[in-house]
């Protein structure tokens, strides 16, 4: 059974482009969260969806925004990336609620220069 | 944004030793999971606890759900080299939101 996918592993960005990020989840899997990772505030939630519609979000900018394909695969978009953008960006996916227990996917390093 | 207070926030300790490492929470949580995290990958699921009180072992892994909701703790029995990483808590909130402790970091030495 494969895992959940991240594309690309590794993006080096300039400040002020923009972004998309890929996750493919579990097949069978119809949540897909997003989290970023950085070492100074840790796993931060971004935001959730199930069936195409954003269930849920954190207190992150309106630069951040996400969306889900009717096969669960979901995109992470960043806008005009600012330096503090650099992060590693994880992917969840899930059977259906949060208390199944998230699976991750190995994430995309995020550099912006 | 919004975390849980885990401690330790490191640990160096000899191989065959013991470890503990808890998870505290202003607010009650509904399920409480834990994860480690190796370099370079995302975190790995090794307990899932869903009621108050409940007590659950994964091997040499035993966690359990604060009787008050508002915490956790981890221990792991007789370390080994593999058991290196970093290690975080998640509770689910009320809103269910998973919220992520900030990790304990872990180092083993023969």
């Amino acid at each position: 059974k494969a895992g959940v996918t991240q594309t690309p592993r590794y993006l080096i960005k300039t400040r002020g482009q923009q972004v998309t990020l890929s996750c493919s989840p579990i097949s069978g899997h119809r949540s897909v969260s997003w989290y970023q990772q950085t070492p100074g505030q840790g796993l931060q939630f971004l935001f959730e969806y199930f069936s195409e519609t954003q269930r849920n979000k954190g207190n992150f900018p309106g630069r951040f925004s996400g969306r889900q394909f009717s096969n669960s695969r979901s995109e992470m978009n960043v806008s005009t990336l600012e330096l503090g953008d650099s992060a590693l960006y994880l992917c969840a996916s899930s059977l259906g609620t949060v208390s199944y227990g998230y699976t991750f996917g190995s994430g995309t390093r995020l550099t912006v220069v | 944004g919004q975390q849980l207070n885990q401690s330790p926030q490191s640990m160096f300790i000899q191989e065959g030793e013991d470890v503990s490492m808890n998870c505290t929470s202003s607010s009650i949580f509904n399920t409480w999971l834990w994860y480690k995290q190796d370099p370079g990958e995302g975190p790995v699921l090794l307990i899932a606890l869903y009621k108050a009180g409940e007590l659950t072992s994964n091997g040499r892994l035993t966690a359990q759900f604060g009787i008050t909701r508002k915490d956790s703790f981890l221990n792991i029995s007789a370390s080994i080299p593999s058991d290196v990483g970093i290690y975080f808590c998640a509770g689910r909130s009320t809103t269910d939101k998973l919220i992520f402790g900030t990790g304990t970091r872990l180092q083993v030495f023969p």
